[in-house]
């Protein structure tokens, strides 16, 4: 199994303020990897899907990219409604799922 | 447009099966695989199993032993079944779906069910 690697585990920031999260996967996954938002008793909202194609209805400061193992979720300018649990899903092979990154108000 | 609805017992008493059922609509299970996947209380996701459009299944290999995924085409239901559950099963189960080239990996997701094993 691949395994994803997911860093921060929680990241503290503003309104405004460009944040980055990370995922790094055990061997290539050949950019087939999304991102995802989720807000308390929700499911899982996709953002990016294969490294950096956006998500119909998504705003433009979210953006992805990355190749081989490692992949960046960057949010441009922070919004209030952006604070939430992010997550990266490899489907190169059997799904798998970093830990996650709460993002929360400084 | 693509829906997932998940629905089953909320309380799983310990050593027991637990049986849900996910009904979709908007596309057809012989063309889209539908998979499950499941979030402990506070906790990541885990990829539980899938079903693909030809009726074939894979499943997680930790949980392998415990897992069975079948489909009623005819009805648009998808059911998951899990037995010997212990108290580390208890998560939000959720079903979602891949679409093929066109909407990919899990775009579309179930608002998920709460199951708690405990006696």
């Amino acid at each position: 199994d691949i395994q994803m690697t997911q860093s921060p585990s929680f990241l503290s920031a503003s309104v405004g303020d460009r944040v980055t999260i990370n995922c790094k996967a055990s061997q290539n996954i050949n950019k087939y990897l999304n991102w995802y938002q989720q807000k308390l008793g929700e499911a899982p909202k996709r953002l990016i899907y294969n490294t950096n194609n956006l998500q119909t209805g998504i705003p433009s400061r979210f953006s992805g990219s990355g190749s081989g193992t490692d992949y960046t979720l960057t949010i441009s300018s922070l919004q209030p409604e952006d604070f939430a649990t992010y997550f990266c899903l490899q489907h190169n092979s059997f799904p798998t799922f970093g830990g996650g990154t709460k993002l929360e108000l400084k | 447009q693509v829906q997932l609805k998940e629905s089953g017992p909320g309380l799983v008493q310990p050593s027991q099966t637990l049986s849900l059922t996910c009904t979709v609509s908007g596309f057809s299970l012989t063309s889209n695989s539908v998979h499950w996947v499941r979030q402990p209380p506070g906790k990541g996701l885990e990829w539980v199993g899938a079903i693909w459009s030809g009726g074939s299944t894979d499943y997680n290999s930790a949980l392998k032993s415990r897992l069975s995924i079948s489909r009623d085409t005819s009805k648009s239901q998808v059911f998951l079944k899990m037995n010997s559950l212990q108290t580390e099963d208890t998560a939000i189960y959720f079903c979602t779906h891949y679409g093929g080239y066109s909407e990919g990996w899990f775009a579309y997701w179930g608002q998920g069910t709460l199951v708690t094993v405990s006696s």
